[in-house]
């Protein structure tokens, strides 16, 4: 079974800029998590959508949003770009949240500098 | 607000040596526990939870609710349990269900 998919790997913007990173979830996985780390912060909770509704949302500014599709794909956009929001981020599916009855599985992350 | 602590940035100890990474918590209600690893140039993966009470690799982890702990343990360390451990707990209720709140990390080295 494919394991979850982040896009791009790596992605070098200017502040200012906006940005879109993409997940794809395991296969029947309806639930993705979005994750920053940082060395400062260590990792931290973005947001998390199920069946295309926002469920959970981290301590973030307005500017970084997401959404999820039909097909349980995510996006996670950050408007904006601040030297800051440099950081790997990391995408997370599971089944269903919640519960601890289902692990999270992680993506690779997309590795974002912001200059 | 939940928090969870690792109390070591680093931990080194020689092949052979027991292991103790340790990790706590606070949380009003009752938590789930995860301990999840990152070796060198991989992703983060789930190394064992608290809700199956198995061992994983030689690891165990009891959750202590007493001292709002959760420490790692393994016997006799490996050279190839060297990587990255996190801490993490997931709420069991309301508007935070389902999110993780992760330790800041401990970075094990086993030596030769």
């Amino acid at each position: 079974k494919a394991g979850v998919t982040q896009t791009p790997r790596y992605l070098i913007k200017t502040r200012g800029q906006q940005v879109t990173l993409s997940c794809s979830p395991i296969s029947g996985h309806r639930s993705v998590s979005w994750y920053q780390q940082t060395p400062g912060q260590g990792l931290q909770f973005l947001f998390e959508y199920f069946s295309e509704t926002q469920r959970n949302k981290g301590n973030f500014p307005g500017r970084f949003s997401g959404r999820q599709f039909s097909n349980s794909r995510s996006e996670m956009n950050v408007s904006t770009l601040e030297l800051g929001d440099s950081a790997l981020y990391l995408c997370a599916s599971s089944l269903s949240p919640g519960n601890g009855a289902y692990e999270q599985y992680f993506g690779p992350g997309t590795r974002l500098t912001v200059t | 607000a939940q928090r969870v602590t690792q109390p070591e940035k680093l931990l080194s100890v020689f092949k052979g040596a027991p292991v103790e990474l340790k990790c706590n918590y606070s949380y009003s209600g009752s938590p789930e526990l995860f301990w999840y690893v990152q070796y060198s140039r991989q992703r983060l993966q789930l190394l064992l939870r608290h809700i199956s009470r198995e061992s994983i690799k030689g690891f165990t982890a009891d959750l202590n609710k007493g001292e709002t702990s959760f420490h790692l343990k393994k016997p006799f360390a490996q050279e190839e349990d060297s990587a990255m451990y996190y801490c993490a707990l997931e709420a069991d209720r309301g508007s935070t269900l389902g999110r993780l709140y992760f330790g800041r990390g401990t970075q094990l080295t086993v030596w030769p």
